[in-house]
Parts: C-alpha cells; sequence; structure tokens
C-alpha cells in the first residue's frame, strides 16, 4: 500500500523558516517524482513544488522561487521542502504527492498524504 | 484567479447524472496537455478520479468519466450516491507558467 506521511507543519512568523518532510513507503521510490501541493484555507489545491525521480531536476510555482527548495533522499524514501521567508499567503495545509505519467507535462499525482497545516502569522 | 475554470458549485440528487466542466486556453488544455480529475473531500487526502483524460485507476467506479475537446473538459458523474458529495478538481501542465496548474474547485452536494 503506498503511504505518504507530511511532517513539520506548525506556526511560524512572518520572515521565518520551515521544513517540511515527507516519508514515502509501498513503492519503488527512486521510480517517481513526488511534488508538494497547497491548499489555502477555504480555498482550492494549488502546485507549488516538484522533484523529478533522482533529485536532479526541480520546479517551483513562481510565487515560492527563491524561497523554497525541493529535495529527496531516495536512500531514506523522503522528501523535504525548505521553506524561508515566510509570508502571511503560504498559510495552507500542504500534501506530499506521488507522481505519475510519462510525459512531464502529462504528470498527475496519483497518491497523496494526509497533508500538514503551515501557519504564518505574527 | 485560476488558470481553468469551474463552476463553484453544482447539485444533483441522488441516482441523477451531473457534470463538472473545466476550461481551459491554448497554454493548458488546448495545447494538448491531459487533464486529470480528483476529488477531495475535506479534511482527507484527495484522490484521483480520472488521469490522462479519460481513464479511471482501479477501484474507482465507472459511474466516474473524463471527457475532453479542445480548451476544455468535463468530468461526468452518473448514479449519483451521497457519498460523492466532495470537493472536485482538475488538473493540467501549462506551458506558459512553466507548471502544473489546478481549476478552482467544485463543490458537489448531492440532495
Amino acid at each position: 500500500e503506498v503511504q505518504l506521511l507530511e511532517s513539520g507543519g506548525g506556526l511560524v512568523q512572518p520572515g521565518g523558516s520551515l521544513k517540511l518532510s515527507c516519508a514515502a513507503s509501498g513503492f519503488t521510490f527512486s521510480c517517481c517524482a513526488v511534488s508538494w501541493v497547497r491548499q489555502a484555507p477555504g480555498k482550492g489545491l494549488e502546485w507549488v513544488s516538484t522533484i523529478n525521480n533522482n533529485g536532479g531536476t526541480t520546479y517551483y510555482t513562481d510565487s515560492v522561487k527563491g524561497r523554497f527548495t525541493i529535495s529527496r533522499d531516495n536512500s531514506e524514501n523522503t522528501v523535504s521542502l525548505q521553506m524561508n521567508s515566510l509570508r502571511v499567503e503560504d498559510t495552507a495545509t500542504y500534501y506530499c504527492a506521488k507522481g505519475a505519467g510519462f510525459r512531464l507535462a502529462d504528470w498527475y499525482f496519483d497518491f497523496w498524504g494526509r497533508g500538514t497545516l503551515v501557519t504564518v502569522s505574527s | 484567479q485560476s488558470v481553468l475554470t469551474q463552476p463553484p458549485s453544482v447539485s444533483g440528487a441522488p441516482g441523477q447524472r451531473v457534470t463538472i466542466s473545466c476550461t481551459g486556453s491554448n497554454s493548458n488544455i488546448g495545447a494538448d496537455y491531459d487533464v486529470h480529475w480528483y476529488q477531495h473531500p475535506p479534511g482527507t487526502a484527495p484522490k484521483v478520479l480520472v488521469y490522462g483524460n479519460t481513464n479511471r485507476p482501479s477501484g474507482v467506479p465507472d459511474r466516474f468519466s473524463g471527457s475532453k475537446s479542445g480548451t476544455s473538459a468535463s468530468l461526468a458523474i452518473t448514479g449519483l450516491q451521497a457519498e460523492d458529495e466532495s470537493d472536485y478538481y482538475c488538473q493540467s501542465y501549462d506551458s506558459r507558467l512553466r507548471g502544473w496548474v489546478f481549476g478552482g474547485g467544485t463543490k458537489l452536494t448531492v440532495l
């Protein structure tokens, strides 16, 4: 059974930092891209970042470029999201999602975790 | 404003058929990128219902079906059941934004 378990969320002040982790199990972790998708309170889903299967290529939505860094450890089956210079508008539940599909542009998210809540507030 | 436009809400009685539209542009759906659909009950993990425009993962009932034409896509749900009440999202890729994009979400109410 594929499982993704996020951790690391919490309350942080604007300008602060937080590191999220996603522990994966139930599949060959090195096969697949992994992404972070967030949902602000009362809003829809928003793609945040993706890392390819070997960690060599990363992608970010414009609003987090230069502030967030995604990484993975295929020996530990984990993906991390280092979030710096946090803003109030980064407040959201952050989901880890396993990627599927052949062509990059046709990737989708076939398994998701339950999410971890990040609150940015003074 | 989401790049992909969905109606905020749809509703139907048990047993009825509803459709949820997803309208994009020539930089996403119209660029021949696949559309995928997710069900997201509040407080739980999202679940993929349809991938690659029309394909259902194993375990997803055939009451759920996807279609795509031009710059739009649709999710149809037949034989509505109370358990279908949830939020639904479409997703694709946008070449102008160079990233994956979601619709704003549609809340399905089963009357």
